[in-house]
């Protein structure tokens, strides 16, 4: 079946610096990903929706320049949290959609800034 | 504004016994609607997609029902086991320039007893 990777799983920084996570479709190709960021107990909220080859699109209220997304190619997607901060800290998802409806999403990375 | 809502207390039942789990929406109009378990620490993992033409759609051990008219789904898990425990999420989807977003309920955890 369609699986997503991600890498980190997890990663602690400290504040100021930034932290790259990858997103890969390992057995098919995904012209689209998403990012999303879930807080402990709260639902995932979309972030981001990433296309190949293009500028990605972001939800109300994300900063794009904050957290910068890049999709090179139709297996990888990445994010960038840049200039982190605690309040950066959370639960990173991504998914990617194949060519059926479906929505594969990876295992998440968490991001603890100190 | 968009709003889904799910059981928000968690369910409690014991194994082998059928469960119903509710997902409302308002001011919504979705194409279709998922439904997804995700494990603590983990990203979703996709269960079922039924879309709004479909009363019914059956997987398993898994039955979901979609009404339009009350913008609810349910999702029915029958003959449980402790391997069900885990955070049910409703997902309804909506189509927009040629890619599809999904927007998360925050969950309903089901927790079922030996």
């Amino acid at each position: 079946g369609a699986v997503v990777s991600q890498h980190p799983s997890w990663v602690i920084c400290k504040s100021g610096t930034s932290v790259k996570i990858e997103c890969r479709s390992l057995d098919f190709q995904a012209t689209t990903m998403f990012w999303y960021r879930q807080f402990p107990k709260q639902s995932l909220m979309l972030m981001a929706t990433s296309n190949e080859g293009s500028k990605a699109t972001y939800e109300q209220g994300v900063e794009k320049d904050k957290f910068l997304i890049n999709h090179a190619s139709l297996t990888l997607s990445t994010l960038t949290v840049t200039s982190a901060h605690p309040e950066d800290s959370s639960f990173y998802i991504c998914s990617a959609r194949g060519s059926d409806y479906e929505q594969y999403f990876g295992p998440g990375t968490r991001l603890t800034v100190t | 504004s968009q709003k889904i809502e799910q059981n928000s207390e968690a369910l409690n039942i014991q194994e082998g016994k059928t469960d119903t789990l509710t997902c409302n929406y308002t001011n919504y109009s979705p194409a279709y609607l998922e439904w997804y378990r995700q494990d603590p620490g983990r990203g979703p993992v996709f269960l079922l997609l039924i879309r709004e033409n479909e009363k019914e759609k059956r997987k398993e051990r898994l039955k979901v029902t979609f009404d339009t008219t009350l913008k609810q789904s349910l999702f029915h898990i029958t003959a449980s086991q402790p391997a069900d425990s885990a955070t049910y999420l409703c997902a309804p989807g909506a189509s927009n320039s040629g890619y599809s977003t999904l927007t998360f309920g925050k969950g309903t955890m089901l927790l079922v007893s030996p």
